[in-house]
């Protein structure tokens, strides 16, 4: 699976946009940018994923860079529930053996302030 | 649905002494994992299983050994505890979402504290 970077920490005001950044710019062309957060001590939770199209569902929106070396998570009205760590992970869509495994950075952390 | 449930949630150990962690889950899902986090730190695999009876080695197997005899439970054993070993420890189910993708489905973890 290719390697991604990100800054370890960023802040944002509530109700303001967050924007995450994500490098991956050895990524392959079948390799996916999947986005996970984990919110205190909980298990990491699934947030969007996409491949090359932007993507939006009910929680965020991704924005893929065309040479897909980077990517953006947007989460578009923080609140301080949204303060997490938030991990960029570019893995192959294939859900067998040891492929189906993910393999988590660091994440960055994102604070919500009042 | 509890999805993905883990006893216990805290446990503290001597080193040297074995315990047992317990992941279950109510959803059939075939893929099973457990990973370790430690502080500051992304998760790491330690093992996984594709199915009832079947294991495989994960980033960071050393010390650890699975089990897999039920399909809804997978097993996590320290023989010898070491403090090495403190850490949280997540279990996770692969299984589908939604629009044909898998996903992930993680347990609330284990917090380990090996002195």
């Amino acid at each position: 699976d290719a390697k991604t970077t990100q800054p370890p920490s960023m802040d944002c005001a509530e109700g303001r946009a967050a924007n995450l950044p994500c490098n991956h710019s050895t990524i392959s062309g079948n390799e996916y940018v999947y986005w996970y957060r984990q919110i205190h001590s909980q298990g990491p939770q699934y947030i969007i994923h996409g491949l090359k199209n932007n993507e939006t569902n009910e929680m965020a929106s991704l924005i893929i860079t065309e040479d897909r070396k980077s990517s953006t998570l947007i989460l578009p009205h923080a609140t301080l529930r949204d303060t997490a760590v938030y991990y960029c992970i570019v893995r192959v869509a294939i859900y067998t053996g040891a492929n189906s495994k993910l393999t988590f950075g660091k994440g960055i952390t994102l604070s919500v302030r009042p | 649905n509890a999805g993905v449930t883990q006893t216990p949630k805290f446990r503290v150990l001597k080193t040297g002494q074995s315990m047992t962690l317990l992941c279950a889950q109510d959803m059939n899902h075939e893929y099973m994992y457990w990973y370790r986090q430690d502080p500051g730190m992304g998760l790491r695999l330690i093992h996984y299983s594709v199915g009832e009876g079947t294991t495989a080695k994960g980033e960071v197997p050393d010390g650890y050994n699975v089990s897999r005899l039920k399909k809804q439970n997978f097993l996590l054993g320290l023989e010898s505890a070491a403090p090495s070993q403190t850490s949280v420890y997540f279990c996770a189910a692969l299984g589908p979402a939604d629009q044909g993708r898998y996903e992930q489905y993680f347990g609330p973890g284990t917090r380990l504290t090996v002195t």
